[in-house]
Order: structure tokens, then C-alpha cells, then sequence
């Protein structure tokens, strides 16, 4: 069964701190691993990766993926009180009728404190 | 461009009522996917059309459960009669032909007591 498992599940640090979030999966049919943040209403989307090893940067926002030991990471530096949201890490399935099917994990749940 | 559009964003009905959700896409998105959150659960897959066609419903739970997309439009998910383990959010997301990525809706809150 396809699998996607994050950790920490919950995260608490005070502002400027380093956070890493974790996401390892075994899935079929693997086409790309997406990193969505989701605040009060809809996930919004983050990250796409597809090639392991290549770094994608947004601000203070950062991940990469590893594709032979099958994990992500998200990296979030000098946090503020607008990066508390649930992170969520789900990989979107290639080929027949799974398609553009996404497999979640549980999503970690950061509360950055000022 | 307008995001994905779901309605209501919450809805409070009794066991055995009926409930039914509505999702607008982002027009020109042919792929348009149901998924389910359950309370301490991750997210799931419910089903994927592709236009008006059902291309994928394995995750539908069972047959109290009808979604349609008639016109390839917007698309209605069903839940008759509801049962309390219905309660959950339910987001549509949808994407282009060949796309990597969706876009989300809100998610519509389903409580049933």
C-alpha cells in the first residue's frame, strides 16, 4: 500500500528559529513530491520535485528531494508567526488510471511563537 | 486567474440526511479530484475525473457516496444517507491536462450528528 509518513507530527519553536520537516514515502508509480502549506482554508502549493539533489529555494523556504532513500525535506529558516500552518508532503502518482492521484502523509503541524 | 471554489464551506446535518458538495474548478482544468480529511487522519483520495468521465473512484467509501460532473464542469459529491464517520473536510482540487501540480479549494466541513 502506497505510503507517505512526515515528522515530526507536531513542531513548537519561537521565532528565528531553523526548522526541518521530514517526509519519507513508498509509493507506486512516482512522478513528483509536492509540499503544500495549509493555514485556515485551502493547501496551498509550495514545492514541486521531481530530480533528487537539486535544491528548490523560495525566500526562506527551502526543499530537496532523495529519491534512492525515498525522503524530502522541507527546511523553514529565521521563522516568523506567519509560518504557523500545517505542512503537508504528498506525492503525485504517474501513469494509468492513478494519474494525478496524490498520497498524503499526515501533514506536521508548526506554531512558531514570537 | 479564480481558484477552486467549493460550496458550503461548512454544512451541519443529522444522521440520514442528505448532503450534497459542490466544487468549481479552475476553468480550462479538465482533472478534477475529490479528497476526504477525517478528524486525526491524513488526507485521502476519494475520486478523479477527467472531464465529465470518472477516471478513477477506488477511494470512494461506498455507494453512499455519488459524485458527478456532468458538462466537465463543476462537480457535486453526494453523501445519502450521511453517517456520523462521514464527518470530515472535504476538498476538490484540480489541474491541467498533464500537470504536476493542484491547486486546492477550501475544503467544505461536513459535520453529521
Amino acid at each position: 500500500e502506497d505510503k507517505v509518513v512526515q515528522s515530526p507530527l507536531s513542531l513548537v519553536v519561537h521565532e528565528g528559529d531553523t526548522v526541518t520537516l521530514n517526509c519519507s514515502y513508498e509509493v507506486t508509480n512516482f512522478r513528483s513530491l509536492l509540499w503544500y502549506k495549509q493555514e485556515k482554508k485551502a493547501p496551498t502549493f509550495l514545492f514541486m520535485l521531481t530530480s533528487s539533489g537539486i535544491e528548490k529555494k523560495s525566500g526562506r523556504l527551502s526543499s530537496i528531494l532523495d529519491k534512492k532513500e525515498l525522503f524530502s525535506i522541507l527546511n523553514i529558516t529565521a521563522t516568523q508567526t506567519g509560518d504557523s500552518a500545517i505542512y503537508l508532503c504528498a506525492v503525485f502518482h504517474a501513469g494509468g488510471t492513478s494519474y494525478g492521484k496524490l498520497t498524503f502523509g499526515q501533514g506536521t503541524i508548526l506554531t512558531v511563537h514570537p | 486567474e479564480a481558484g477552486v471554489t467549493q460550496f458550503p464551506s461548512h454544512s451541519v446535518i443529522e444522521k440520514g440526511q442528505t448532503v450534497t458538495l459542490r466544487c468549481d474548478p479552475i476553468s480550462g482544468h479538465d482533472n478534477l479530484y475529490w479528497y476526504r480529511r477525517v478528524m486525526g487522519k491524513e488526507i485521502k483520495f476519494l475520486l478523479h475525473f477527467v472531464k465529465e468521465s470518472k477516471q478513477d473512484e477506488s477511494g470512494m467509501p461506498n455507494n453512499r457516496f455519488l459524485a458527478e460532473r456532468t458538462g466537465g464542469t463543476y462537480s457535486t459529491l453526494k453523501v445519502q444517507p450521511a453517517e456520523l464517520e462521514d464527518s470530515g473536510v472535504y476538498f476538490c482540487a484540480s489541474g491541467r491536462p498533464g500537470a504536476n501540480v493542484l491547486t486546492f479549494g477550501a475544503g467544505s466541513r461536513l459535520t453529521v450528528l
